[in-house]
């Protein structure tokens, strides 16, 4: 069964550290997506992105944030400056279109 | 107010029991809607999408109610597997989805 890949699986930073997840999503998917979850709350959208640029971002997708497809496979989600409040799991998804969305296993940032 | 609210739980019961639990939402607009899966620590993994007649997939039961904006989840013959975070989930008129903050089903020997 095809699968959202993430690296790393856990990253730790110090704040103020920039950091990029990686992920590689599914090979015919058009539709790429970052979610964060903070520990015990529920998963938020961060950003869509479709046809090589953003289609939509949250609130918490600041100046800080940004999201980069450097070439056909990999999907990179950036953060500039971590903040302690950056710690959370990121999940990176893909899909289609509207249906069939998959998500990776997330890589777990912890700012310190 | 929530996009999308779900009872928190947790439901405690034993193997074998049905356990049933809703969701609602705010925005009448939905288009789509969905019962994700999720263990600890781990990513929300599709359990079924919820279709306007009602579906069923094996032991577990989803209605959508339009009317009164909710949807809800059954479970029947639950086993100890099925212990997870259900997360009911929402897609309005773009890609992006709306995830309630889950209910905890635990399902005891």
């Amino acid at each position: 069964e095809p699968e959202v890949t993430q690296t790393p699986s856990h990253q730790v930073t110090q704040m103020g550290q920039e950091v990029i997840l990686r992920c590689v999503p599914i090979s015919n998917h058009l539709y790429f997506y970052w979610y964060r979850q903070i520990l015990g709350q529920k998963v938020e959208f961060l950003v869509s992105f479709y046809n090589n640029e953003i289609s939509e971002k949250s609130e918490i997708f600041d100046d800080q944030f940004s999201v980069e497809r450097p070439d056909g496979s990999n999907f990179t989600l950036k953060i500039r400056s971590t903040k302690l409040e950056d710690s959370a799991m990121y999940f990176c998804a893909s899909s289609v279109g509207d249906e069939g969305y998959t998500f990776g296993s997330g890589t777990r940032l912890t700012v310190v | 107010r929530k996009e999308v609210e779900q009872d928190p739980g947790p439901f405690n019961v034993p193997e074998g029991a049905t356990v049933a639990f809703n969701c609602t939402y705010s925005n009448s607009a939905s288009q789509s809607f969905f019962w994700y899966r999720q263990d600890c620590r781990k990513e929300p993994k599709l359990l079924m999408s919820v279709y306007s007649s009602g579906n069923e997939d094996g032991r577990f039961t989803a209605q959508l109610n339009r009317a009164s904006q909710y949807i809800s989840l059954l479970i029947r013959d639950s086993k100890l597997s099925d212990s997870a975070t259900y997360l009911c989930v929402v897609k309005f008129d773009d890609y992006k989805l709306s995830f309630g903050a889950g209910t905890t089903v635990t399902v005891r020997a």
